[in-house]
């Protein structure tokens, strides 16, 4: 079946614009994570939602950052005045129930790269 | 609060060679352990996991880990590596308290011909 998906692949900005970052998971899964993961680093966790609420926002860096899942399924990473510290490939992950047993099926990414 | 620490960012083996992973963690609650394996240009793919019964899990590509934890380590193994297996190795752990994972920085296994 179809995996996570995300687009755009990849994102170029100037700073101090808005993006928007979008994540498709697999079908059926309640539970979809978003992670940051900078060069030569491993990814660090932004967001998870369960269903169209947001269950644990704690690891967003700052208000910059939204993140919406209105229906339960599509999910929206959004940045405004972007910076270059931004940088980075966003991550996007989702599982069946959200239990920490649970494998988490990540997508390719969004490579964004703020100018 | 939990940490995973992977010693070792690059770890260069001859194929056919074993090689060892080292991931240490920390954490005041119990875990659940993952490795992921992320091939050039693709996304981040479970390899193994261990959540509870024997210490010893294997993946289905020859890969092992075994967890440890009076050491609290969660090691990942093979006897004899593939030009194939080159790619960025990554240790994860969560807990029953938060269901994020939390990454050590990643180990790139070059495997030279």
């Amino acid at each position: 079946g179809a995996g996570v998906s995300q687009t755009p692949s990849n994102k170029v900005t100037e700073k101090g614009k808005y993006v928007e970052l979008r994540c498709d998971p697999i079908s059926g899964h309640t539970a979809l994570y978003w992670y940051r993961q900078s060069l030569g680093q491993g990814p660090e966790f932004l967001i998870y939602f369960q269903g169209t609420g947001a269950a644990d926002d704690s690891g967003l860096p700052n208000d910059r950052f939204f993140a919406v899942r209105p229906e339960g399924s599509v999910s929206t990473l959004k940045i405004q005045r972007t910076e270059r510290g931004d940088s980075a490939v966003y991550l996007c992950a989702s599982s069946t129930s959200g239990q920490g047993t649970d494998t988490q099926y990540f997508g390719p990414g969004t490579r964004l790269t703020v100018l | 609060a939990q940490s995973v620490t992977q010693l070792d960012s690059q770890v260069p083996v001859f194929e056919e060679a074993p090689v060892e992973l080292r991931c240490n963690y920390s954490s005041s609650v119990s875990v659940y352990l993952f490795w992921y394996v992320q091939y050039p240009n693709q996304g981040l793919q479970l390899l193994l996991k261990y959540l509870s019964g024997s210490t010893l899990v294997e993946s289905i590509n020859g890969f092992e880990a075994e967890f440890n934890k009076s050491q609290t380590s969660f090691h990942l193994r093979k006897p004899s590596v593939h030009i194939s297996d080159t790619a960025e190795y990554f240790c994860a752990v969560s807990g029953n308290a938060g269901n994020m994972l939390t990454f050590g920085g990643g180990t790139r296994l070059m495997v030279k011909p």
